[in-house]
């Protein structure tokens, strides 16, 4: 289940269950949408990327979908492995010489 | 693919003194490279972009006096935090952007600690 704690919401899910982990992005101008993985005392790791042109994009057992009517965007993992707990972080730019903006984040926990 | 070296990934510093943390881009040229800053369970929050060559444009509220940044060549960029305070103490990232394709490759990430 879900539950939000002081700053992160933890996200837990059984091991073999199926992820999603939810992000609301704030500019109607973004064009582009990533999500990364974070681990503790690490810097984040690019997982999936997506375009505004696009509402999904698959990679390897994870799923992007985006919602610009809503300014939403999910990331779905697959068959969720111990080896994904770890903080996961949507940003979002528009495409340019701009920086990436970063989302709150959800704590992944997956139970063994 | 491309790598960005940042270092030192942990440094304890009494209050008063200065820390340097350096990025590298390691095999692509950076015009641009951007520091961030990551409380514990927080997300991570833009302090500054940096061009080379150029000043660094900081973000509202991050003390450009403070948080001295420097960008003198396309592979390399170094954030000072001068008069280090214990409310300084944060993970501080950095994150370059490859000017052939606009991607952005991160560093590993530098933990200070003011004590």
């Amino acid at each position: 289940g879900e539950s939000v704690g002081l700053h992160l919401p933890t996200l837990s899910v059984q091991e073999g269950d199926n992820s999603i982990i939810n992000c609301a992005y704030s500019n109607s101008a973004s064009d582009y949408f990533i999500w990364y993985k974070q681990e503790s005392g690490k810097g984040p790791q690019f997982i999936i990327d997506i375009r505004s042109n696009m509402d999904k994009r698959q990679g390897q057992r994870v799923t992007v979908l985006l919602n610009k009517t809503v300014k939403h965007l999910s990331l779905q993992i697959a068959a969720t492995q111990p080896g994904d707990s770890a903080v996961y972080f949507c940003a979002e730019t528009i495409t340019g010489n701009t920086p990436l903006v970063f989302g709150k984040g959800t704590r992944l926990s997956v139970i063994a | 693919g491309a790598v960005v070296s940042q270092h030192p990934s942990r440094v304890i510093c009494k209050s008063g003194t200065s820390v340097k943390i350096e990025c590298r881009s390691l095999d692509f040229q950076a015009t641009t490279m951007f520091w961030y800053r990551q409380f514990p369970k927080q997300s991570l929050m833009l302090m500054a972009t940096s061009n080379e060559g150029s000043k660094a444009t900081y973000e509202q509220g991050v003390e450009k006096d403070k948080f001295l940044i420097n960008h003198a060549s396309l592979t390399l960029s170094t954030l000072t935090v001068t008069s280090a305070h214990p409310e300084d103490s944060s993970f501080y990232i950095c994150s370059a952007m490859d000017s052939g394709n606009y991607g952005y490759t991160f560093g590993s990430g530098t933990r200070l600690t003011v004590v």
